[in-house]
């Protein structure tokens, strides 16, 4: 299985910083990388897909980079409404696997 | 638009089965698969498997294979999923997903709470 290390696993941001999430992949696997918003008692909601397309509506302070095994998820200018766990997602083969999440809170 | 209506909360002892349905609306049913995530309390996400809408095949995650059951009602396009003899570790919320690689569509989650 290919596991997805994600960090950190917390982070506390003040309002207008720039948010850096990573996510390491165990092999490559190609483009085949999401990056998922998941707020409390809510379903996850896809952000990002194939590294770095956007998912309609989502806003473009959002953006997603990397290749092979190392990936990221940019806030540009962290909003309070981004306050939620985010989630890699590696869809390259079977079992499709998740990184352990990242939480992030306003400073 | 695209949505995912998923049964609501189950209460069911350890040995018991339960049987999670996630109704899709929106779009052609048998054209996307439905993927099956689960999410124990307070820990992230893990995927369970999937299905394919047209021919009913069933993919299920090592992690999971002997206890879980996925199915269709075409007729109402609605995917199912069961899971038999309960576990109080098997309490969580399942999550139905539309795609068979990205998964841009989420039902809202099904709670499963399993104790004596």
């Amino acid at each position: 299985d290919i596991q997805m290390t994600q960090s950190p696993s917390s982070l506390s941001a003040s309002v207008g910083d720039r948010v850096t999430i990573t996510c390491r992949a165990s092999q490559g696997i190609s483009n085949y990388l999401a990056w998922f918003q998941q707020k409390p008692g809510k379903a996850p909601k896809s952000l990002i897909y194939s590294v770095s397309s956007l998912q309609s509506g989502v806003p473009s302070r959002f953006s997603g980079s990397g290749s092979g095994t190392d990936f990221t998820l940019t806030i540009s200018s962290l909003q309070a409404d981004d306050v939620a766990a985010y989630y890699c997602h590696q869809y390259y083969n079977t079992p499709q696997t998740f990184g352990g999440g990242t939480k992030v809170e306003i400073k | 638009q695209v949505h995912l209506v998923q049964s609501g909360s189950e209460l069911k002892k350890p040995g018991a089965s339960v049987k999670v349905s996630c109704k899709a609306s929106g779009y052609t049913f048998n054209e996307y698969a439905i993927n099956w995530v689960r999410q124990a309390p307070g820990q992230g996400l893990e995927w369970m498997g999937w299905i394919n809408t047209n021919t009913g095949t069933p993919t299920y995650a090592q992690a999971f294979t002997g206890r879980l059951v996925f199915s269709l009602d075409k007729s109402v396009n609605t995917a199912y999923l069961q899971i038999s003899s309960l576990k109080a570790e098997d309490t969580a919320v399942y999550f139905c997903a539309r795609g068979k690689y990205e998964l841009p569509f989420w039902g809202q989650g099904a709670q499963v709470t399993v104790s004596s």
